[in-house]
C-alpha cells in the first residue's frame, strides 16, 4: 500500500459548485498535512497547512483532517475557473529537528467549467 | 523576492550525456529539496539538504545521480550518464519552516 493515496481524476464540475478533494494515508506517524496547488507547467504552491484533526478555513478553502480514519480533505466553495489545477496532498511525520522531505500524493486534476 | 530559481527551464540531451540542473533557493531558507515529477510516479523526493549538508539521499535512484550544495545560495543535481527513463520534470524547493515549501518552476528534462 502506498503511503499516500489520491484519486488522479480528472474531476470536472461547473463553476460555483462545492469541490471535495481527498487523500488517504497509511502511516499513523504522519502529523502534518498540507495541500499544494499546481498549475500547468508550474511548480506546486502551498495552499493549506495544518497539523491537527478538525477543520481549518482560509477564504473559500477548508482543509479537514480525520486522523482516526487517516483521511484528509480539501473543500473549495464557490469554485472558479481559476481554481482549475492539480491539487496535491502532502504529509510528513514529526521529526523534532530540521526539515524533512514531504510525501506527496499523485495529485487530483480539477477542471472548473465556466 | 525572486523566489526559487531553476535553470535551465528545458533541457534536451542525448542518452549518455551529462546533465546538470541548477537551483538558487530563497535567501534565508535553510533547507533545500530536489524532487522529480512524472505522470506515473508523481512527485518523488530525491535528496534534501539542511544548512548545506545532505541529510537524506535515499530517493536518489542510482549512482548516476549526484547532488551538491556548495553554499547556501546554490545547488546542483547532476545525472551522468543520462538515460531516456530519466526524462521528467525536476523541481527544486526551499524552506525555512517545515512543510512550507517554495518550489521553483522546474526543469523539464528530455533524454533521447
Amino acid at each position: 500500500q502506498k503511503e499516500v493515496e489520491q484519486d488522479p481524476g480528472p474531476l470536472s464540475v461547473p463553476e460555483g459548485a462545492i469541490v471535495s478533494l481527498n487523500c488517504t494515508y497509511s502511516n499513523s506517524a504522519f502529523q502534518y498535512f498540507m495541500w499544494y496547488r499546481q498549475y500547468s507547467r508550474k511548480g506546486p504552491e502551498l495552499l493549506m497547512y495544518t497539523y491537527s484533526s478538525g477543520n481549518k478555513e482560509d477564504g473559500r478553502f477548508t482543509a479537514q483532517v480525520d486522523k482516526s480514519s487517516k483521511y484528509i480533505s480539501l473543500f473549495i466553495r464557490d469554485s472558479q475557473p481559476s481554481d482549475s489545477a492539480t491539487y496535491l496532498c502532502a504529509i510528513r511525520a514529526y521529526s523534532g529537528g530540521g526539515a524533512d522531505g514531504l510525501t506527496f500524493g499523485k495529485g487530483t486534476h480539477l477542471i472548473i467549467q465556466p | 523576492d525572486a523566489g526559487v530559481i531553476q535553470s535551465p527551464r528545458h533541457e534536451v540531451t542525448e542518452m549518455g550525456q551529462e546533465v546538470t540542473l541548477r537551483c538558487k533557493p530563497i535567501s534565508g531558507h535553510n533547507s533545500l529539496f530536489w524532487y522529480r515529477q512524472t505522470m506515473m510516479r508523481g512527485l518523488e523526493l530525491l535528496i534534501y539538504f539542511n544548512n548545506n549538508v545532505p541529510i537524506d539521499d535515499s530517493g536518489m535512484p542510482e549512482d548516476r545521480f549526484s547532488a551538491k550544495m556548495p553554499n547556501a545560495s546554490f545547488s546542483t543535481l547532476k545525472i551522468q550518464p543520462s538515460e531516456p527513463r530519466d526524462s521528467a520534470v525536476y523541481f527544486c524547493a526551499s524552506s525555512q519552516i517545515q512543510g512550507r515549501y517554495t518550489f521553483g518552476s522546474g526543469t523539464r528534462l528530455t533524454v533521447v
